[in-house]
């Protein structure tokens, strides 16, 4: 069965450093997203991606955050200046079209700690 | 405005016991519906979804949730618990015309005993 794959699965960094995460969505899928969950809470919506450009951002997408698709196979998501509070689980999905039949695709999401 | 409120964070029964989780949305107009559980330390799978066809949903490992437009529900069930079930189950919504992304319950923790 086709996969998200994220990679890596942890990560720790210093306050203050750049991170990128990495997501290979499913190949055919075309919407791509980004999702966190700091450790105990809910799964909170970031990012959604299509055509090559942002679709839709929360209000936790700030200014450090951007995502890029730099090839046909690879979604990035980019934390400029680490923070205390970005500690979390960070998922990628892909799904093929936003219809009501279509699923979304989890990746095993990377843990990132900054210290 | 919260779009989908899962009762109870942490849910115990016994092995061979019905499991009842329980989810209910606001939305004016029924959202697409889904459950995820997460196991520890993995990612999230989908369990099973709804989106507008039949009413009683099944889905992976035995489960099924079935929705309920008087309710305002997609309460999860399974006949018969097993000590794998043990884990995190996130009820979450697609809704109407709000673009793809997926609102999520703040999570119920299963718990199966011996």
């Amino acid at each position: 069965e086709p996969e998200v794959t994220q990679t890596p699965s942890h990560q720790v960094t210093q306050m203050g450093q750049e991170v990128i995460l990495r997501c290979v969505p499913i190949s055919n899928h075309l919407y791509f997203y980004w999702y966190r969950q700091i450790l105990g809470q809910k799964v909170e919506f970031l990012v959604s991606f299509y055509n090559n450009e942002i679709s839709e951002k929360s209000e936790i997408f700030d200014d450090q955050f951007s995502v890029e698709r730099p090839d046909g196979s690879n979604f990035t998501l980019k934390i400029r200046s680490t923070k205390l509070e970005d500690s979390a689980m960070y998922f990628c999905a892909s799904t093929e079209g936003q219809g009501g039949n279509y699923g979304y695709t989890f990746g095993s999401g990377t843990r990132l700690t900054v210290v | 405005a919260q779009s989908v409120t899962q009762l109870g964070s942490h849910v115990s029964v016994s092995e061979g016991a019905l499991v009842l989780l329980r989810c209910n949305y606001s939305s004016s107009v029924p959202p697409y519906l889904f459950w995820y559980v997460q196991y520890p330390n993995q990612g999230l799978q989908l369990l099973l979804k709804y989106t507008s066809a039949a009413t009683l949903v099944k889905g992976i490992n035995g489960f099924e949730a079935e929705f309920k437009k008087s309710e305002t529900s997609f309460h999860l069930t399974k006949p018969s618990a097993h000590m794998s079930d043990a884990a995190e189950y996130f009820c979450a919504v697609r809704l109407y015309n709000q673009g793809g992304k997926l609102i999520f319950g703040q999570g119920t923790e299963l718990s199966v005993k011996p």
